[in-house]
């Protein structure tokens, strides 16, 4: 099993949706879980980071589900802006080791 | 405020020759990273510097070295280029918080796309 699995889509919903992505993560012992934005031909960029009760941000909602080992992230009134790659990012094998990103699930939003 | 600064934006290489791609970070970072970043393979660790003076290998290390010059400078070589380098390489840093080096997320720089001919 992959450590970080992510459904590459693409996504495409209209403006005004809400879309939900999940990610799957191989070790048990990870501790450390984000997401990452990454815009067409630009670097990855924080979006947040994901809190074990689970933590919103805005239009952004992200949760963690330790038991079934994935996190996921909500995206609420989608708009043509949020188009881009999401990327779930956790720690390697074991807790100290570094990020591990998953391959992206690329959403589209359309007018 | 700069942030990571990668340079250069771009390069061509011929098949065997050399390069040092450098990063420089400002923000105090203690661990820096290099990864690549390929169409279907996602975000792939080269090596990464946990603190200055110390690097390890990550997931594809072959063909590449790094020097931790100091705690700002974080550089990647390519000794002999081969066409399986094309990529776009990121530099990235982040902050040491307690006993766990990788709690913290990453601050990337803006990337080089480099293509071997």
């Amino acid at each position: 099993r992959k450590e970080v699995e992510q459904d590459p889509g693409p996504f495409n919903v209209p403006e005004g949706a809400t879309v939900a992505f999940n990610c799957t993560y191989s070790n048990s012992a990870s501790q450390s879980f984000f997401w990452y934005r990454q815009d067409c031909r630009k670097e990855p960029k924080l979006l947040m980071s994901v809190y074990s009760s689970g933590n919103e941000d805005g239009r952004f909602t992200a949760q963690l589900n330790r038991a079934s080992q994935y996190i996921s992230l909500l995206i609420r009134d989608s708009k043509l802006s949020d188009s881009a790659t999401y990327l779930c990012v956790v720690n390697g094998d074991s807790g100290n080791t570094p990020l591990v990103f998953g391959k992206g699930t690329r959403l589209s939003v359309i007018a | 405020n700069a942030g990571v600064t990668q340079t250069p934006k771009f390069q061509v290489l011929k098949t065997g020759q050399s390069m040092t791609l450098q990063c420089a970070q400002d923000m105090n970072h203690n661990s820096m990273y290099w990864y690549r970043q390929d169409p279907g393979m996602g975000l792939r660790l080269i090596y990464y510097s946990a603190s200055e003076g110390t690097t390890d290998k990550g997931e594809v290390p072959n063909g590449y070295n790094v020097s931790r010059l100091n705690k700002r400078e974080f550089s990647l070589r390519l000794e002999s280029a081969a066409p399986s380098q094309t990529s776009v390489y990121f530099c990235a840093s982040s902050e040491v918080t307690g006993a766990n080096y990788y709690n913290s997320p990453l601050h990337f720089g803006n990337g080089t796309r480099l293509t071997v001919t």
